[in-house]
């Protein structure tokens, strides 16, 4: 069964203070992990698509990764802004499903 | 801009009343999808359409229906609101990434309470 396990639930951060956020996966054929930003009371905001492992994506103070089992979400030097539920979710080979995660709740404090 | 719109953003309903939930998107996208999601908790595939006329039940099992009759449209409705239905109802439309996968794009969601 494809499933999707983020960690931490919730990471409270300093502005300044680099971290990662973890998603594991288990996936029949992956085609694609995606990570998605969302505000409290808004949608998901489209970030990242990763397609295989070794790949690595970054915008502004965010960068992803992918290995076969998981994915990072590295946060460098984050400032308030950057508080949100960062959601993972993988799309199998066979179908145009997405399988969330979660997410992990993100605040950075000034 | 092309994006993708709900309404209303907030609704409070009684129970037993008929509800629309209305998404449009202006990005011409063929498949669209509707999410139901509880706090904390992980996005769930209730129903989702592949073009005009075409709809289909997602993963979660819902009492609510859907009908795809233009392309930009894709109204959720349920015939009888009831407390458990009380959630927020997200909308999205995808289109094929060059990587073969389909990117999927959010609107900004439909909070539901139903007392």
């Amino acid at each position: 069964e494809d499933q999707v396990t983020q960690s931490p639930e919730a990471l409270r951060l300093q502005e300044g203070e680099s971290s990662s956020l973890n998603c594991s996966y288990t996936v029949s054929g992956l085609r694609g992990l995606f990570w998605y930003r969302q505000d409290p009371g808004k949608g998901p905001e489209f970030l990242f698509t990763l397609y295989s492992a070794g790949e690595e994506k970054e915008k502004e103070r965010l960068k992803a990764t992918l290995t076969k089992k998981e994915s990072f979400l590295h946060i460098t030097a984050p400032k308030p802004e950057d508080s949100a539920t960062y959601l993972c979710a993988v799309q199998a080979w066979n179908t145009d499903k997405l399988i969330f995660g979660t997410g992990t709740r993100l605040q950075v404090f000034p | 801009e092309a994006d993708i719109y709900q309404t209303p953003r907030y609704l409070v309903i009684g129970t037993g009343k008929k509800i629309t939930l209305e998404c449009s998107q202006t990005m011409g996208h063929d498949k669209m999808y509707w999410y139901q999601q509880d706090p904390g908790m992980e996005l769930h595939l209730i129903h989702y359409s592949y073009g005009v006329n075409s709809t289909e039940k997602g993963d979660l099992s819902s009492e609510s229906t859907v009908s795809r009759i233009r392309t930009e449209h894709f109204p959720l409705t349920l015939e009888s609101a009831r407390p458990s239905h009380t959630s927020q109802y997200l909308c999205a439309s995808s289109v094929m990434s060059g990587g073969g996968t389909d990117t999927q794009y959010f609107g900004p969601g439909t909070r539901l309470t139903v007392l």
